[in-house]
């Protein structure tokens, strides 16, 4: 089955020691997205890239940085951990109607079952 | 500026019967809106969407309604079965290719 993929789903780091987390999708989609969730809150959008295009949120703090090295893989650098980045790391995306095999529009995000990252 | 309300945190109900999710939105550019739904430790998932060219669209046992004029719209799903227990995120679109999501609302279906 077409899937969106992430690894790992559970992720212990330092305080201040870099981590990556990983996103790969089999739906050939090409816009993918990274959200943080925190508990009971809504997920807040990271940045996207459309294709290779990086769309930065402009409230995204620095300490998160993003690589789409190429259309089924994305991850999310965060340089420096701090206490306050503890949460659930949501990867998504959706694709565009004018693709073959794609008939959703494009604003439907196809979601990956998350990577929770504890800070210590 | 949370852009899309989901007021009610929780939801309690009767296996079989109604449950009525509720959320308002306060971008009149959004013309696009979907609910999805998430298990604990799971992802979203897509569950049923609406484009603002309609005021209802059903996919089996869900509904959803959207009221422009009142920049709202709601899910209802009948009826109400066990495994629907979950987190129920409304999210909108203004066609930019994001997503805002409201908060949440957490649907305890009792047996």
């Amino acid at each position: 089955d077409a899937m969106v993929i992430q690894n790992p789903r559970y992720q212990v780091t330092q305080f201040g020691k870099p981590v990556t987390l990983s996103c790969s999708q089999t739906l050939n989609h090409n816009v993918m997205y990274w959200y943080q969730q925190k508990s009971s809150q809504a997920p807040k959008l990271l940045f996207h890239y459309y294709d290779k295009d990086f769309n930065n949120e402009a409230d995204t703090p620095d300490n998160f940085q993003s690589r789409r090295p190429n259309t089924s893989f994305c991850f999310l650098d965060i340089r420096s951990p701090g206490l306050g980045d503890a949460a659930m790391y949501l990867c998504a995306t959706s694709g565009n109607p004018g693709q073959e095999g794609i008939s959703e529009p494009t604003d439907t995000q196809y979601f990956g079952p998350g990577t929770r990252l504890t800070v210590l | 500026d949370q852009q899309v309300k989901q007021n009610s945190p929780s939801l309690s109900v009767q296996e079989g019967r109604i449950s009525i999710l509720n959320c308002d939105y306060t971008n009149s550019m959004f013309d696009y809106f979907l609910w999805y739904k998430k298990y604990p430790a799971e992802g979203p998932t897509f569950l049923i969407s609406i484009s603002s060219i309609k005021d209802k669209n059903e996919d089996g046992r869900f509904t959803v309604f959207l009221n422009k004029s009142a920049k709202h719209l709601s899910l209802h799903i009948v009826p109400s079965q066990p495994g629907d227990s979950a987190v129920y995120f409304c999210a909108a679109s203004a066609g930019d290719y994001k997503l805002s999501f409201g908060a949440g609302t957490t649907v305890t279906v009792r047996a």
